[in-house]
């Protein structure tokens, strides 16, 4: 099956800065997905990208569709203290495949 | 608030023992998802059905079975349960365009099972 890696697998951000995240793929997908989970609650759709070279904003949140469709990253500008959760990258053909996701937590 | 409910919130329960899951999808969404979250092994697609009819299925145990009703509400029905069944169980929902391709779902704020 599918097997998405996504990474880091963690990171800690300061308010301001600018975080990325990427993730790769053995498969081709047809639909990137970026998702936010935050604790006790369901993941929360933030981007979906539909078009490989794609490049899609939703406010401070940025994210591309590889050219190969094998991968895809997400930017985050200027963080603020609730940007902190998980995020999870995510490809679909018949089924939504997930990442493992990526821990963001403010630095003390 | 995604629109998508499920019940109940926490279940703890005994080894062997049998549960059901509930999901009332959005208003208007046809297809229903099901995915398990543990520590270890992320979010694992479990099975999906579109408008009553199973439509995919991904790494569900045998012991688990799941069905969608007329009203589109689903159940997911864990039996002869494990202490490694213990997850959070996700129930999601999207629009679905002919086919459910749109990879858009939304999440229902989750079922946590613990079985003891």
């Amino acid at each position: 099956g599918q097997q998405l890696n996504q990474s880091p697998q963690s990171m800690f951000i300061q308010e301001g800065e600018d975080v990325s995240m990427n993730c790769t793929s053995s498969s081709i997908f047809n639909t990137w997905l970026w998702y936010k989970q935050d604790p006790g609650e369901g993941p929360v759709l933030l981007i979906a990208l539909y078009k490989a070279g794609e490049l899609t904003s939703n406010g401070r949140l940025t994210a591309q569709f590889g050219i190969t469709r094998k991968d895809s990253f997400l930017n985050i500008s200027a963080s603020i203290p609730s940007d902190v959760g998980i995020y999870f990258c995510a490809g679909f053909d018949y089924k939504l495949s997930f990442g493992a996701g990526t821990t963001v937590t403010v630095r003390a | 608030d995604s629109g998508v409910t499920q019940t109940p919130k926490h279940l703890i329960t005994a080894t062997g023992q049998r549960v059901t899951l509930r999901c009332s999808p959005r208003s208007g969404d046809l297809s229903v998802y099901w995915y398990q979250q543990s520590l270890d092994q992320g979010l694992q697609f479990l099975i999906q059905y579109y408008n009553g009819e199973e439509r995919a299925k991904g790494n569900i145990l045998e012991r688990f079975s799941a069905q969608q009703f007329p009203d589109l509400h689903s159940e997911l029905n864990l039996s002869s349960l494990e202490l490694g069944d213990s997850a959070l169980y996700f129930c999601a929902s999207s629009v679905a365009t002919s086919g459910g391709r749109t990879g858009e779902l939304f999440f229902g704020e989750g079922s946590r099972l613990t079985v003891l």
